[in-house]
């Protein structure tokens, strides 16, 4: 069983829509949870760290369960640019190292 | 450029030559992560240094694989005798509080 595992996709919406996928992770010491959004061919980039409270930026607003190991993101008002892969990844506190999904990936059309 | 910088970017070598990739952090982060990833899946731990102390190597970095951070600052991921199973985008990360991805250097192994 992989440690972190997303639904796959692809989510194909229009822009202007809301869209929204989760993932759930193995691990119960996970202790760090992030989304990191990569482009074709690009690396991973850092979107936002999520927070047992659930925590919103801008547009995008990520919740953590952790009693059921999952991790949410939703994208509200999709614009053409938030086409990309998501992935989610966690993290215990010793070591940093980073346990990633293999990714949602959403198309946003005009 | 402040960033992460990774060598070569693009790699094309024959199965069975040794190939050495070059990874310079960002200034001042004494942790630093080799990542690999293929097509369709997230990144995959491989090894990471707290300065020039190599501290965990996954399972995944089988005896063809060495990685060397001398001076505590660049970083070099050698794997001998390539085989056709390592084509894979080989992601260097560095880190204070945040991991901040390189570009990688994608390798293909004829």
């Amino acid at each position: 069983r992989k440690e972190v595992e997303q639904d796959p996709g692809p989510f194909n919406v229009p822009e202007g829509a809301t869209v929204a996928f989760n993932c759930t992770y193995s691990n119960s010491a996970s202790q760090s949870f992030f989304w990191y959004r990569q482009d074709c061919r690009k690396e991973p980039k850092l979107l936002m760290s999520v927070y047992s409270s659930g925590n919103e930026d801008g547009r995008f607003t990520a919740q953590l369960n952790r009693a059921s190991q999952y991790i949410s993101l939703l994208i509200r008002d999709s614009k053409l640019s938030d086409s990309a892969t998501y992935l989610c990844v966690v993290s215990d506190s010793n070591d940093y190292k980073l346990s990633f999904g293999a990714g949602t990936t959403v198309t946003v059309r005009a | 450029d402040t960033g992460v910088s990774q060598n070569p970017r693009h790699k094309i070598t024959k199965r069975g030559q040794n190939v050495t990739f070059r990874c310079d952090p960002i200034s001042e982060h004494n942790r630093l992560y080799w990542y690999r990833q293929t097509l369709g899946q997230g990144p995959e731990f491989l090894t990471y240094f707290q300065n020039e102390a190599q501290l965990e190597k996954s399972r995944l970095l089988s005896d063809r694989f060495s990685a060397e951070r001398p001076k505590g600052s660049f970083s070099t991921l050698e794997i001998q005798r390539t085989e056709q199973g390592d084509s894979a985008m080989y992601l260097c990360a560095s880190q204070a509080n945040t991991q901040y991805f390189g570009p990688g250097t994608r390798l293909t192994v004829l």
